[in-house]
């Protein structure tokens, strides 16, 4: 079983709609990740948590919410899709810092969102 | 800036032939991680192979290895003996931490092609 899941995997919606992308971690880790990949753009950060009381904005977080339900849970709304948030959803996990290796972040399989 | 630089955004190699995947960054942080992640076409994101700041010696990973080069900051992908798996998109990333809060910035990639 694949230590990050990402539900769903695939969603297309309209304007305006409210919507939520969850991601689910078996792997003890307590910081997790959202991501957005647009092509050409590499991957940019929405959102990140290092536990379930601290939500920090990343780079882009405009339009943007989250919530941390649990150590395991890291859920990402958009709360009036618009067609510019078309792209790739990537949750990620790592391990709390403690230098080297354990800094390493390990990728959902992605969420492809179409808003039309 | 803190930024991470790829310059080739395709690359060409033979099976069997080692190549060389650039990646630059810049930063004034003392303390930083480099990592590279490899993308199928399937999407997933997968880790690689990391590189401390502070590491003494170029991180090796089975056929990866990171030609870390502190004083050019450069931190370049060596993958050798080439697979036609390793066709796929490769992203360099760094990550920093600047009082408490946390930054991961990734590159616009590199399409490897492996042929037969």
């Amino acid at each position: 079983d694949a230590d990050v899941t990402q539900t769903p995997r695939n969603r297309i919606t309209k304007t305006g709609k409210r919507i939520m992308l969850e991601c689910s971690q078996t792997k003890g880790h307590d910081r997790m990740y959202w991501y957005r990949q647009d092509p050409g753009l590499g991957l940019r950060l929405i959102y990140y948590s290092f536990d379930v009381k601290d939500i920090n904005k990343g780079e882009i977080s405009d339009g943007y919410s989250v919530s941390r339900q649990a150590q395991a849970k890291f859920s990402l709304s958009l709360e009036s899709a618009i067609p510019n948030q078309t792209a790739l959803y990537f949750c990620a996990t790592s391990d709390l810092g403690g230098g080297g290796n354990q800094e390493t972040q390990y990728f959902g399989p992605g969420t492809r969102l179409l808003v039309l | 800036a803190q930024k991470i630089t790829q310059t080739q955004p395709g690359m060409f190699v033979q099976e069997k032939e080692a190549v060389t995947l650039d990646c630059t960054y810049d930063t004034s942080d003392p303390s930083y991680g480099l990592f590279w992640y490899k993308q199928p076409s399937s999407g997933e994101m997968i880790f690689l192979i990391y590189q401390g700041s502070y590491d003494q010696q170029n991180a090796t990973e089975g056929r990866y290895s990171l030609n870390f080069q502190k004083a050019r900051k450069s931190a370049n992908l060596v993958i050798s003996a080439s697979q036609l798996g390793d066709s796929a998109m490769y992203f360099c990333a760094m990550r920093l931490t600047q009082g408490g809060s946390e930054k991961l910035v990734f590159g616009k990639g590199t399409k490897l092609t492996v042929n037969p």
